[in-house]
């Protein structure tokens, strides 16, 4: 069936220093992928977004990337602060509507 | 934007009642709406899709009469958990399609925490 893989499960990284989470999807007609940062108890943050015609997207200290040719997006977040501290799940979507959701990536940032 | 919204945010109950969950968009319609379930530090499961007007269709393994779903109107559906068990204790989450807001972008409510006692 569909399913999203999602690396690193943990990540540990200095303040001000770059953090990159990978997904790698497997169905082939996803059209859309969306990030999302979620803090304890709480419901899930979109924080970017990327369509499938798009290479590259860049928001502020955060972007996003996509190979479509090998089914693989990107998390890249750059001079992390302690507040980015937070479960990062990546997420793929296509002609359902439906959201195929990675496993989701722990990330602390040590200040 | 694009606010949805979860009521309650916390539910204790005992084992054997049946507690609804309701998941409402503040300021837009939502033909489709979707119910997850979060254990603790994993990730998001999708129960269910839910279509206003007309029944849920219901990911495998998903028991559709414990987890009831109704979609009554473009702004409101509702998660009835039956029968509850500790078992069923975990984090709900829903979250509403709003294609005329921004195409196949899902917009989440805050959660609902259920515990059964």
């Amino acid at each position: 069936g569909e399913n999203v893989e999602q690396h690193p499960s943990t990540l540990s990284v200095q303040e001000g220093d770059s953090a990159v989470i990978k997904c790698t999807y497997s169905d082939s007609a996803s059209n859309y992928f969306p990030w999302y940062k979620q803090e304890l108890g709480k419901g899930p943050q979109l924080i970017i977004d990327i369509r499938s015609n798009v290479g590259e997207k860049k928001d502020q200290r955060i972007a996003v990337t996509l190979n479509k040719t090998a089914k693989h997006f990107s998390l890249h977040i750059t001079e992390t602060q302690p507040e980015d501290s937070a479960v990062y799940f990546c997420a793929a979507s296509g002609r359902t509507y439906k959201y195929i959701f990675g496993t989701g990536t722990r990330l602390k940032v040590l200040a | 934007g694009a606010v949805v919204s979860q009521h309650p945010s916390r539910v204790i109950c005992k084992s054997g009642t049946s507690v609804k969950i309701e998941c409402r968009s503040l300021d837009f319609q939502a033909t489709t709406m979707f119910w997850y379930r979060q254990f603790p530090k994993k990730s998001l499961m999708l129960m269910a899709t839910s279509n206003e007007g007309s029944k849920a269709t219901y990911e495998q393994g998903v028991e559709k009469d414990k987890f009831l779903i109704n979609h009554a109107s473009l702004t409101l559906s509702t998660l009835t958990v039956t029968s509850a068990h500790p078992e069923d204790s975990s984090f709900y989450i829903c979250s509403a399609l709003g294609l005329a807001v921004r195409y196949n972008e899902q917009f989440f409510g805050p959660g609902t925490r259920l515990t059964v006692l």
